[in-house]
């Protein structure tokens, strides 16, 4: 059963406007959210977290929400810029593992 | 960025035949982790290392072992390797110390090709 899932595999922004990611979770028991960036042929890299006790975490252009009720957060970049097109990774942590989504190719439009 | 190194960063192996990945870190952290990544799968855990000699299995181990003997080194053996271990291996570190512990930081990968 898949306890992070990312439903939109793709998503295409033009560039100064909003992206929106997003992720659902169904095991109640994680408590960090993380969002990670991956290039082609480069390892994953951190980009922000949020703790399950805080609804809103902002660092620079990326914000990540998080709603428990609904087992759902998203991460804001604003603006896009082309450097953000990349593959990104929702994951969910719990004793010292990480579950990740399946991710979703942003593509930001010129 | 995180001192990990992974090798060799790309291989190509024959079904049947043992394969062993190494990641080595410079950090001194804790746990160490190796994923593999395949289309419409995300990151998955294989096996992962809480100290040395401490392993446990992930969430796709079969087929796969590992040791760790040094704090730096997390070694990952495919004993016999099959085409369906055709993937991008990553390893990845954390350290216990830090916050809740929850960050991990990835290696480069590596790119296993089994024919």
């Amino acid at each position: 059963d898949q306890q992070v899932k990312q439903n939109s595999p793709s998503l295409s922004v033009q560039e100064g406007r909003i992206s929106i990611l997003n992720c659902d979770y169904t095991n109640s028991m994680f408590d960090y959210f993380l969002w990670y960036k991956k290039y082609p042929a480069e390892g994953p890299t951190f980009l922000i977290s949020i703790s399950s006790i805080k609804d809103k975490n902002e660092d620079g252009r990326f914000t990540v929400f998080l709603n428990k009720s609904a087992k759902h957060l998203s991460l804001h970049i604003v603006p896009s810029q082309p450097g953000d097109s990349a593959v990104y990774f929702c994951a969910a942590h719990r004793a010292q593992k990480l579950v990740f989504g399946q991710g979703t190719r942003l593509t930001i439009n010129p | 960025d995180a001192g990990i190194t992974q090798s060799p960063r790309h291989k190509v192996t024959e079904t049947g035949t043992p394969v062993t990945l190494r990641c080595h870190q410079t950090e001194n952290h804790r746990y160490m982790y190796w994923y593999r990544q395949d289309p419409g799968h995300g990151l998955r855990l294989i096996h992962y290392s809480y100290g040395v000699k401490d392993t446990d299995k992930g969430e796709v181990s079969d087929g796969y072992s590992v040791s760790r003997s040094k704090t730096e080194d997390f070694l990952l053996t495919l004993e016999s390797a099959t085409s369906s271990q055709t993937s991008v291996y990553f390893c990845a570190i954390s350290d216990s110390t830090s916050g809740g512990g929850e960050t991990q930081y990835f290696g480069p990968g590596t790119r296993l090709l089994v024919l």
